[in-house]
Formats: structure tokens, sequence, C-alpha cells
């Protein structure tokens, strides 16, 4: 059973773009949602996280857009840039995340100059 | 990478052969976690440890053990290894705090790259 959905599995975007990858997540004891950015050969790092008591949440060119009720979250990368491609990956936990994360299956963004 | 050394970073071994993973982390975090990346999976959780000699199963424990020790290392042990089970492992480190403040953040390592022939 797949706790967090995550889509789409590849994107291509243009510079100056918006990238757009989603989740949805099935398990409603979930109270912490990640995403994380992975480049090749490194391990994945926390870029941005939201807390279902808040809609969204943005630092600088990203922003996660949270809808409690749809049991969904998306990621955006405004004016996004080469250097932002990546693999991300959505993640949930609940109980402060001690027992782990659950993650999505990431999504490979390459972003064209 | 917040004081997390993974060991070795590749290792190729033959099936039926154990194998030990190392990480040791400098940040006297409680938690630690072991995670193994395949393509199209995602990161999926084989175990964790809440303190020295507490560990719990996570998603895929099957085929592995572990060990915590002392708080700064957490071994994985694969007894008999498996092709299936060659894959990209991860060990991440967090601290939790009180629901009131800030979610904890889990730091990842750079990863061990393992290969069973």
């Amino acid at each position: 059973q797949q706790q967090v959905k995550q889509s789409p599995q590849s994107l291509i975007v243009q510079k100056g773009g918006i990238s757009i990858i989603n989740c949805a997540y099935e398990n409603t004891a979930f109270d912490y949602f990640p995403w994380y950015q992975q480049f090749p050969g490194k391990g994945p790092a926390l870029l941005i996280a939201i807390r279902p008591d808040v809609s969204e949440k943005k630092e600088g060119r990203f922003t996660i857009s949270f809808n409690k009720s749809a049991k969904q979250f998306s990621l955006h990368i405004m004016d996004s840039q080469p250097g932002d491609s990546a693999t991300y990956f959505c993640a949930a936990s609940k109980g402060g995340g001690a027992d782990g994360l659950t993650f999505g299956k990431g999504t490979h963004l390459i972003i064209q100059p | 990478d917040a004081g997390i050394t993974q060991s070795p970073r590749h290792k190729v071994t033959e099936t039926g052969t154990p194998v030990t993973l190392r990480c040791h982390q400098t940040e006297n975090h409680r938690y630690m976690y072991w995670y193994r990346q395949d393509p199209g999976h995602g990161l999926r959780l084989i175990h964790y440890s809440y303190g020295v000699k507490d560990t719990d199963k996570g998603e895929v424990s099957d085929g592995y053990s572990v060990s915590r020790s002392k708080t700064e290392d957490f071994l994985l042990t694969l007894e008999s290894a498996t092709s299936s089970q060659t894959s990209v492992y991860f060990c991440a480190i967090s601290e939790t705090y009180n629901w009131g403040g800030r979610n904890t953040e889990a730091f990842f390592g750079q990863g061990t790259r393992l290969t069973v022939v």
C-alpha cells in the first residue's frame, strides 16, 4: 500500500517557468509534510516543510500548497533555474516524525536553459 | 552533511555473504534511520532507532537487522545478502522536538551503494 503518491515521475520545464509537483496521501494521522531535494550521488536534503494547520508556506522561490480536505499537497518552484534540476521527493510523517518518513516515489525535474 | 558518515561508500558482495553497513554521527541526535533507495520506489524505511539498544522495524525490514550500542553508531546487517538487496542505502538522523516546536529535520548521509552479485 503506497501511502504517499507523487506525480509526475519526470518533468521538463523551461528556465524561468513554474515547476509543479503534486502529492497525495492516505493516512490522516500524518501531520508533517516535507519536501526533499536530491542531486546525483548525494543524500536527500530538506527543501521546505509544512504542517496541516496552514494552507501555504513560502520560502524564496519554493512554495508548498496544502489541501487538508483533499489530502493533497504540492510543491511550486517559481522562476525555475537550471540549478534546480534534481530529483524531488515529497514525504509525510506522524507524531513528530520519530518513527520515520514515508516518501513518494520521486520526480526527476529537468530545467532547460 | 550534518556530521553523518556512512561506510563503506561502495561495496560489491556475493550472494549469501553477510554484510554490515555503518552509520556514524557526531550530532548526538537521538533518532537514527536506515532507508533504501531503488529506482521507481523512492526511499523506504528499513529500521530505525530511538535510543541506545532501542530499535524498531520499518516498512521493508525482512532480511535486515540493526544494532545501536552507542548513540553515535547505527549498524545495518544483511545476514545473508540476496540480489534483491542491491540498492543504495541511506542513513538519516533526527531530533524530535515538542509538538509546539519545530518539527525535526531528518539529515541524510551520502549513501552506500551495495551490489550483490
